[in-house]
């Protein structure tokens, strides 16, 4: 059974940098073709791409927020880990990790809350 | 950048209605890389439909996609009441996107 899980702070503040982890199971990123992906979406919101990462440590960033987004992978600990800089309010939303398969995102987390206030 | 439009923004059907779900893209998108998705109140999405037109594993076959090109159309043959929600339309090319989503509420 494949599962991912988000997990990190439910509240960050302004200009602050947060730190979203995905723990994953059933599946590993040294497996050729395989990667995780991060999407958002703000309350009430549609769906926003955030960030891609496969096996072989390629990386792909939304090209709005590329340069406040980091993605890395920990193979041995299944986990990938998404870094945002500089939070303001408007970046408040559920966060999700997915798994890309067949390009389209079949296995998705529960999602994790973020809001950005002072 | 390729932008999706999802229209209409809401579609007000009765239960037992057929469902048709416009998505366009800005340009050209290979067939392969449309994906369709359901998210309901307080869930994530779900995948309904990949490259176009393949259901995912467990879709009810009254979910259908087709569509070519720039046009792509999600159908529901025959609403049952857990199918009120809301649809994603996604590409996913180099930069994958998602569309603004149609809500479908009972009429």
């Amino acid at each position: 059974q494949i599962t991912l899980k988000e997990s990190g702070p439910t509240l960050v503040k302004p200009t602050q940098t947060l730190t979203l982890t995905c723990t994953f199971s059933g599946f590993s990123l040294s497996t050729s073709g395989v990667g995780v992906g991060w999407i958002r979406q703000p309350p009430g919101k549609a769906l926003e791409w955030l960030a891609l990462i496969y096996w072989d440590d390629d990386k792909r960033y939304s090209p709005s927020l590329k340069s406040r987004l980091t993605i890395t992978k920990d193979t041995s600990k299944n986990q990938v880990v998404l870094t945002m800089t500089n939070m303001d309010p408007v970046d408040t939303a559920t966060y999700y990790c997915a798994r890309p398969l067949r390009r389209a995102f079949d296995i998705w987390g529960q999602g994790t809350m973020v809001t950005v206030s002072s | 950048e390729i932008v999706l439009t999802q229209s209409p923004g809401t579609l007000s059907l009765s239960p037992g209605e057929r469902a048709t779900l416009s998505c366009r893209a800005s340009q050209s998108v290979s067939s392969s890389y449309l994906a369709w998705y359901q998210q309901k109140p307080g869930q994530a999405p779900r995948l309904l439909i990949y490259g176009a037109s393949s259901r995912a594993t467990g879709i009810p076959d009254r979910f259908s996609g087709s569509g070519s090109g720039t046009d792509f159309t999600l159908t529901i043959s025959r609403l049952e009441p857990e199918d009120f929600a809301v649809y994603y339309c996604q590409q996913y090319g180099s930069s994958p996107r998602f569309g603004g989503g149609t809500k479908v509420e009972i009429k």
